[in-house]
């Protein structure tokens, strides 16, 4: 199974400051025949099921504010919150699609204000 | 509007059994994979089982195979997780989540989540 590291586990930025969290991938998450990663985002608000935010590393969903970007490729990805809002306060997770099943998930990162 | 509702969650004693149903809405149901996922408490997210659109096709994890059992009935628009020989480890909040199409890569609906809780 491939094995999703988040880091860090917890992050603690300032309303309008910049986010970055990192996950990293025990496997290449890129596939040579259409150059694309698979590689989702979520995010989960306190007592809220998770959201999709970007697939394929940096797609973003219908309706996700355009702070929110994703970059990387092969192995290494991170999630971009160009500038923090309140309602970002969330734990955030990465999920691979490159081998399913199982569909595995990082450990997940604890953003705080 | 896509919606996803879970029931059917509760305690129960290690060893028992316990249904658990996701009652979908606003989407062609039949067109979809579906998934259960949970999430221990304060806990991080685990994948747990799939079945194909026509439920032809099922998968598991390795940590619920041969005790859990996912099924659907495309006529109710409904999506079911049969749990026997519950451990206590499996005390989780179960989410059920639609899978993206064409190609069932990530999960772009999730239900509000039934929490289970195995305990003596």
């Amino acid at each position: 199974d491939i094995v999703m590291t988040q880091s860090p586990d917890s992050l603690a930025v300032s309303l309008g400051e910049r986010a970055t969290i990192n996950c990293k991938s025990s496997q290449s998450l890129l596939y040579s025949s259409n150059n694309k990663n698979y590689l989702a985002w979520y995010h989960q608000k306190p007592g809220q099921p998770p959201k999709l935010l970007i697939y394929w590393a940096s797609t973003r969903e219908s309706g996700v504010p355009d702070r929110f970007s994703g970059s990387g490729s092969g192995t290494d990805f991170t999630l971009t919150i160009s500038s923090l809002q309140a309602e970002d306060v969330a734990v955030y997770y990465c999920q691979q699609y490159y081998t399913t099943p199982p569909y595995t998930f990082g450990q997940g990162t604890k953003l705080e204000i | 509007e896509v919606q996803l509702v879970e029931s059917g969650g509760g305690l129960v004693q290690p060893g028992g059994s316990l249904r658990l149903s996701c009652a979908a809405s606003g989407f062609t149901f039949s067109s979809y994979w579906m998934h259960w996922v949970r999430q221990a408490p304060g806990k991080g997210l685990v994948w747990v089982s799939r079945i194909k659109t026509d439920g032809s096709t099922t998968d598991y994890a390795d940590s619920v195979k041969g005790r859990f059992t996912i099924s659907r009935d495309n006529a109710k628009n409904t999506l079911y997780l049969q749990m026997n020989s519950l451990r206590v480890e499996d005390t989780a909040v179960y989410y059920c989540a639609r899978g993206d199409v064409p190609l069932d890569y990530y999960f772009d609906s999730w239900g509000q989540g039934t929490l289970v809780t195995v305990s003596s």
